[in-house]
């Protein structure tokens, strides 16, 4: 089966600090990752679909500067939160997208996605 | 209006208990749709996909309405383990999923 992690699990920061979540794939190849945060008793909100080696893009309200991503390989993805501040507490978490899905026999399905464990951020 | 709506619930039922969630979604050009089952303060985890033929997967079966843009997920014989939330996902991008803010399900002893 698909594994993706994250790091760090959870984490508690100073305002105005920067913060960097890893989301890596560890047993397949990510051409795409996606970033999405989720606000207590909201829905996921998918806020930036990087692939590898080229530029992230964003949803819409997102901003690029201060959510800084970054997939450099195709098990990596990491997310910088810049100049964090209390608003951004969320829980973030990423998704990687296989080329073909792991395990499978016989062709991918339909492009399934499989989500890291989520980080906690804090931002006091 | 929410891209997908879901009513957040909880629903409480005992054990053994049959329920069922229902979903709408606004995009008429959503190809996709998808229950993700989430667990306190864990990642989402795909549940099933929805088909137009309707599914069903052991004790739970999922059903699209098209016409309606209206989905559905029916649990049978629930077990404590099955209390959860559980998120309706559209799918209209071929990489885009969107999600509900989920029905929370709790089942008691």
């Amino acid at each position: 089966g698909a594994v993706v992690s994250q790091h760090p699990s959870r984490v508690i920061c100073k305002s105005g600090t920067s913060v960097k979540i890893e989301c890596r794939s560890l047993d397949f190849q990510a051409t795409t990752m996606f970033w999405y945060r989720q606000f207590p008793k909201q829905s996921l909100m998918l806020m930036a679909t990087s692939n590898e080696g080229s530029k992230a893009t964003y949803e819409q309200g997102v901003e690029k500067d201060k959510f800084l991503i970054n997939h450099a390989s195709l098990t990596l993805s990491t997310l910088t939160v810049t100049s964090a501040h209390p608003e951004d507490s969320s829980f973030y978490i990423c998704s990687a997208r296989p080329g073909s899905t792991p395990g499978a026999s016989g062709g991918s399905s339909y492009n399934e996605q499989f989500f890291g464990p989520g980080t906690r951020l804090t931002v006091l | 209006r929410k891209e997908v709506e879901q009513d957040p619930g909880p629903f409480n039922v005992p054990e053994g208990a049959t329920v069922a969630f229902n979903c709408t979604y606004s995009n008429s050009a959503s190809q996709s749709f998808f229950w993700y089952r989430q667990d306190c303060r864990k990642e989402p985890k795909l549940l099933m996909s929805v088909y137009s033929s309707g599914n069903e997967d052991g004790r739970f079966t999922a059903q699209l309405n098209r016409a309606s843009q209206y989905i559905s997920l029916l649990i049978r014989d629930s077990k404590l383990s099955d209390s959860a939330t559980y998120l309706c996902v559209a799918q209209a991008h071929i990489e885009k999923l969107v999600f509900g803010t989920g029905t929370r399900l709790l089942v008691s002893p």
